[in-house]
């Protein structure tokens, strides 16, 4: 059974903070990580889907990038807007993806 | 991408009873799965529905206890049996699309169940 650790649990920002998340997974068997964006009652979001080491990948004011090596990846927000709000998940695998708990964020105005 | 609804979005049960969920895609898609989460737990994989054969489970999860159907390419039921309080959850369906890398998947909205 695969651990997939986020970090931070939660996190409460304003509005212009840059931030970021990490997502930390077992390095052998790799074969793809993904990030998804889930805010309530609205579906999960897919971010990126990363299969590269030293991949990284953009959208928006929104970044990440892995190692899958070391087992871990980082997801970057430049300049916090309220709309950010939600809870983003990192998931490694392919097909069945194996779910972090999350890190909530919260962007005040 | 793929477009897909779930019905119903939310409901509260009486313990002991069964509720179906359905899951609808705008496409015709291979792979579909179920998944739920608890409070404060991670997003869990139940099963994998499979067109035409049996549903796959995860290791914790049994068809007597979350019987799926999937008739075509485009539908699946995931029905919670013999309800309890700690089945109440937010279930999730979601399809991969062929070819996409890394397995891409996307989901529907989620159903949340409360059961009393």
């Amino acid at each position: 059974i695969l651990n997939v650790e986020q970090s931070p649990q939660s996190l409460h920002v304003q509005e212009g903070d840059s931030t970021n998340f990490t997502c930390s997974f077992p390095s052998s068997n790799f074969y793809a990580l993904h990030w998804y964006r889930w805010e309530t009652a609205k579906s999960p979001e897919a971010l990126f889907v990363m299969t590269l080491n030293g991949d990284e990948k953009k959208k928006g004011r929104i970044s990440a990038t892995l190692n899958t090596k070391e087992g871990y990846s980082y997801l970057y927000i430049k300049g916090s807007q309220p709309e950010d709000s939600a809870t983003y998940l990192c998931a490694p695998g392919f097909q069945k993806l194996v779910f972090g708990t999350g890190t909530r964020l919260l962007v005040s105005p | 991408s793929a477009v897909i609804s779930q019905k119903p979005s939310r409901d509260i049960c009486q313990r002991g009873t069964s509720l179906t969920i359905q899951c609808q895609v705008d496409s015709q898609v291979t792979m579909m799965f179920w998944y739920r989460q608890q409070p404060g737990q991670s997003l869990t994989l139940i099963a994998t529905a499979n067109q035409g054969s049996e549903a796959t489970y995860e290791s914790g999860f049994v068809i007597d206890k979350f019987p799926i159907s999937r008739p075509n390419l485009t539908f699946s039921t995931l029905t919670v049996s013999n309800m309890s309080p700690e089945d109440s959850s937010i279930y999730l369906c979601s399809v991969g699309l062929a070819g996409g890398p890394g397995g891409e998947q996307f989901f529907g909205p989620g159903t949340r169940l409360t059961v009393l």
